[in-house]
């Protein structure tokens, strides 16, 4: 079945330690976007990619870093410089046309 | 800027009765799309229906129907015949035709009751 994968479901990051959150997708799909979610709120956008090797930042870029080397891949980095961290990553998919974006199940990112 | 504004923070509708999700949007973007998201409390974003900029027709999916006001700037989800599995967090999305974007409202939470 088509879809989008994230993994891991759940991840936890000591203070100034990088992490990496994975997201695939099987679906053919051109764009890629990142979204943060924190509780009672809506998604923010973090980084989108609508080809490969080619990304721009979204409304709160700031202490993360992606990179798209592949079409089927779009992994996001949580920085050390990204000081609260803690909430929902959403990773969606989509044609670079006005359509529905996919998503994934998302990772819940903590603090230890 | 883009401004996605769903005023309901909460909403009780009782089980097989009808219920309307209000959602107002602000964007200077001649083609855009407005959609709608279930999320559940376990987190997964389900898409439930997509309205069009041009599109003359309200939309319609099952027991949801997006009432598409254009000169208002509203584009309210009805939900039909709530079921205790439509209790869930809804969101109202605006995508740009410009650059692709989508952004969101804060989200209603439906409490279906039986």
């Amino acid at each position: 079945d088509g879809g989008i994968t994230q993994s891991p479901k759940y991840l936890f990051r000591k203070e100034g330690q990088n992490v990496t959150l994975s997201c695939e997708q099987n679906l053919n799909h051109d764009a890629m976007y990142w979204y943060r979610q924190d509780p009672g709120q809506g998604l923010r956008l973090i980084y989108y990619s609508q080809i490969v090797n080619d990304f721009q930042k979204g409304d709160i870029a700031e202490g993360y870093s992606v990179s798209r080397e592949k079409k089927e891949s779009f992994p996001l980095t949580v920085t050390s410089a990204q000081k609260n961290p803690t909430a929902f990553y959403l990773c969606a998919s989509s044609m670079p046309v006005v359509q529905p974006q996919h998503f994934g199940d998302g990772t819940r990112l903590s603090i230890l | 800027a883009q401004k996605i504004t769903q005023t309901q923070p909460g909403m009780f509708v009782q089980e097989k009765e009808a219920v309307t999700l209000d959602c107002t949007y602000d964007t200077s973007d001649q083609s855009y799309g407005l959609f709608w998201y279930k999320q559940p409390s376990s987190g997964e974003m389900i898409f439930l229906i997509y309205q069009g900029s041009y599109d003359e027709q309200n939309a319609t999916e099952g027991r949801y129907s997006l009432n598409f006001q254009k000169a208002r700037k509203s584009a309210n989800l009805v939900i039909s015949a709530s079921q205790l599995g439509d209790s869930a967090m809804y969101f109202c999305a605006m995508l740009r035709g410009s650059n692709y974007k989508l952004t969101f409202g804060k989200g209603t939470l439906l409490t279906v009751n039986p």
